[in-house]
C-alpha cells in the first residue's frame, strides 16, 4: 500500500550503540522529516530533507545523522545512543515547502536507550 | 515565552458537550496555522487548517485571532471518538520554523 512506513516499531538498545531508524515513503514526496516527541515538548525537528542528497539540521540535531541517497528513503542514525535519546521518533513527508500543511507521519518508532 | 503554548489539559467533557481549545503563539510574523489530532500512541494526523476568516468542517470550527495571537478549535456535540490530543501547529516560514504545541488532551465521557 502507498504510504509512509517506519521500522522498527519498537527498539531497545544500550547506551553507546549505534542505531538506525528506517523511513520509507511511496508518494515520491520531495520533503521528508524526522521529529522526536517527548512528554512536555511538542514534536521537535531533528533533520529534514528537501530532496535526495539534500539534508539540513533542525532544532535538535546533535547526536543524529541522516542520509538520503534515494527519494523514498530517509534513515536516521543515532551514532552513539544516550539515555536522553529515549523518545518516540516520527518520520514525515510532504510535497510542499514551507508549511505545516500536508505533513503525513509514519506510525513512529518507540526507542528506549538503557 | 514558548513559541506555541497550549493548555495540556486534560479536558474531561460529557458526550454532546461543546468544548473549545486555544493555542497562543509568540511570533507575530507567523504565516499559517493548523490543528492536528493525535490518538494515544499513534501518529499525528491533520485535522484542519486555520484561516483568518475561520474554517468549519462538520462539528469542528477553527479560528485565528491575529490581534491577540491565538488560534482556537471548537468541537460541538462531542463524541467518544473525539477523545484524543489536539496539536496546534504554527508556521513562521520554512520547515525549520514549523512549531508544534505540546497538545491538549480531550477525554469525552459517556
Amino acid at each position: 500500500d502507498a504510504g509512509i512506513t517506519q521500522s522498527p516499531r519498537y527498539k531497545i538498545t544500550e547506551t553507546g550503540r549505534q542505531v538506525t531508524l528506517m523511513c520509507h515513503q511511496t508518494w515520491s514526496h520531495s520533503y521528508m522529516f524526522w521529529y522526536r516527541q517527548d512528554l512536555g515538548h511538542g514534536l521537535r525537528l531533528i533533520y529534514y530533507s528537501a530532496a535526495a542528497d539534500i539534508t539540513d539540521k533542525g532544532e535538535v540535531p546533535d547526536g543524529y545523522v541522516v542520509s538520503r541517497s534515494k527519494t523514498e528513503n530517509f534513515p536516521l542514525t543515532l551514532e552513539s545512543a544516550t539515555r536522553s535519546q529515549t523518545s518516540v521518533y516520527f518520520c514525515a513527508s510532504s510535497e510542499s515547502w514551507g508549511t505545516g500543511y500536508g505533513y503525513t507521519f509514519g506510525s513512529g518508532t518507540r526507542l528506549t536507550v538503557v | 515565552r514558548k513559541e506555541v503554548e497550549q493548555d495540556p489539559g486534560p479536558f474531561n467533557v460529557p458526550e454532546g458537550a461543546t468544548v473549545a481549545f486555544n493555542c497562543t503563539y509568540s511570533n507575530s510574523a507567523s504565516q499559517s496555522f493548523f490543528w492536528y489530532r493525535q490518538d494515544c500512541r499513534k501518529e499525528p494526523k491533520l485535522l484542519m487548517s486555520v484561516y483568518s476568516s475561520g474554517n468549519e468542517d462538520g462539528r469542528f470550527t477553527a479560528q485565528l485571532n491575529r490581534a491577540s495571537q491565538y488560534i482556537s478549535l471548537l468541537i460541538r456535540d462531542s463524541k467518544l471518538s473525539d477523545s484524543a490530543t489536539y496539536l496546534c501547529v504554527v508556521n513562521s516560514g520554512g520547515y525549520q520554523k514549523v512549531t508544534f504545541g505540546i497538545g491538549t488532551k480531550l477525554q469525552v465521557i459517556p
